[in-house]
Parts: C-alpha cells; structure tokens; sequence
C-alpha cells in the first residue's frame, strides 16, 4: 500500500513568489492534515480536511494560506506571496479515523 | 506555558540501554497519546498510541501514560543502533478535528 506522498521534497523561492505544495494521502483515508514545522520549534497544526470540506483551519497563519482538497482526494497547500517566516518543512498526514496519523515525508520550503 | 513540554535532548546511550523519553502536558482535555519516531529528512511514523491512562507495550516498547501527573513516557529496551532518531510525543482530544499537538521532540543517538 502507497503511503502519504508529498510533491515537491524540496522547493527554494524568492520572497514574493507563489508556491504550491501537493499532497496525496493514502487511497480511501478521508482525513487529511496540514502540519507545519519551522527551525527550531515544534510541529504545528495547520489544517483538517474531512472528505472535501475544511473541518478546522485554525492553524492557518493568515490569508496567504489556501488550501484545497480535490474531491476529497489530493490536497494542495498555495502559499501567496511567500514570505520569509513560511520557511520550514510542512507535512501531509492522512488517517482513516482520526486517531492514527499517518505522515508522508514533508515538503522543505525555503523561502529567499 | 506551552500545551506539551518535552526535553529535545541530544541524548545519547550504548546499545542495549534502556532509554527512557518523556513529555508532560497541561491541557486536561487530552486523551489520545502518540509517539512518533522520525529519521532524519523523513516523515513522522508512528510507532504507539494510548488511550486515556495505562501502559502499551509493543515489542521493545513500552508507553506509560499518567493522567493524574500530565506526564507520558516511552521506554526502550535493548536499545539497537537502527532506534537513533527524533521521538516526538503527540497528543489529541477527543472529538472536533482531534488535531494533533505535538512535543519539540528527542534527538536520541544509540552508539554501537
């Protein structure tokens, strides 16, 4: 069974730009979480997704976050424009209930 | 105060120590207790969860939860070159989006 992928592994932007990061959770999970970690602090909740609909996105930074989930299949995360704080590796997690989380291998954005 | 408080370490040990990794937390509302192990430029895997209070034990590992103190632990034993990595505590409540906060994490070095 193919776990949590994340598209890109690494991504480098200049401040100002756009990005957006992919995430496809494991086949028939309908949970899907955005996480966010940045140097030297803990892993912090941004987002639920439960099917298709935002269940909880009070982690979300501010406005230049949006996240999407496609008929509750792949989620993108569309920082715009990124600035320097949103650098920090941000995870995809997907689970079947919302108990066990299960984490693809994050996205490291650096932002320049 | 943050919600989860836990030591980031480094800490190091011979093979074949017992290791002993703990988080405490202040939010009362938390049920569900995780530790995830992480390899560097990897994704979180979890490795146990726990219920509300109680001892887990899987293999060489055990969790302890202890509602009454807000303090958690996980102990391995026979420790093996192949367990050095990060060990982050993760904690839930029940109900809602059930978003996982989580600790800054262990960095745990095993040397042969």
């Amino acid at each position: 069974e193919a776990g949590v992928t994340q598209f890109p592994s690494h991504s480098v932007i200049e401040k100002g730009q756009t990005v957006t990061l992919r995430c496809d959770p494991i086949s028939g999970h309908d949970n899907l979480y955005w996480y966010r970690r940045v140097m030297g602090k803990e892993i912090k909740f941004l987002l639920h997704f439960v099917k298709e609909s935002k269940q909880d996105e009070s982690g979300m930074p501010n406005n230049r976050f949006l996240a999407e989930r496609t008929g509750g299949t792949y989620s993108t995360l569309k920082v715009q424009p990124a600035e320097l704080e949103d650098s920090g590796v941000y995870f995809c997690a997907s689970s079947p209930t919302t108990t066990e989380a299960f984490f693809g291998q994050g996205t490291r954005l650096t932002v320049v | 105060q943050k919600e989860v408080e836990q030591d980031p370490g480094p800490l190091s040990v011979p093979e074949g120590a017992i290791v002993s990794l703990n988080c405490t937390y202040s939010n009362s509302a938390f049920q569900y207790f995780m530790w995830y192990r992480q390899y560097s430029r990897k994704g979180p895997e979890l490795l146990m969860y726990t219920y509300s209070s109680g001892n887990k034990e899987d293999g060489r590992f055990t969790a302890q939860v202890d509602k009454s103190s807000k303090y958690i632990s996980l102990f391995i034993r026979d420790s093996q070159p192949s367990d050095s990595a990060t060990y982050l505590c993760a904690m839930h409540t029940q109900g809602g989006s059930e978003k996982l906060v989580f600790g800054k994490g262990t960095k745990l070095t095993v040397n042969p």
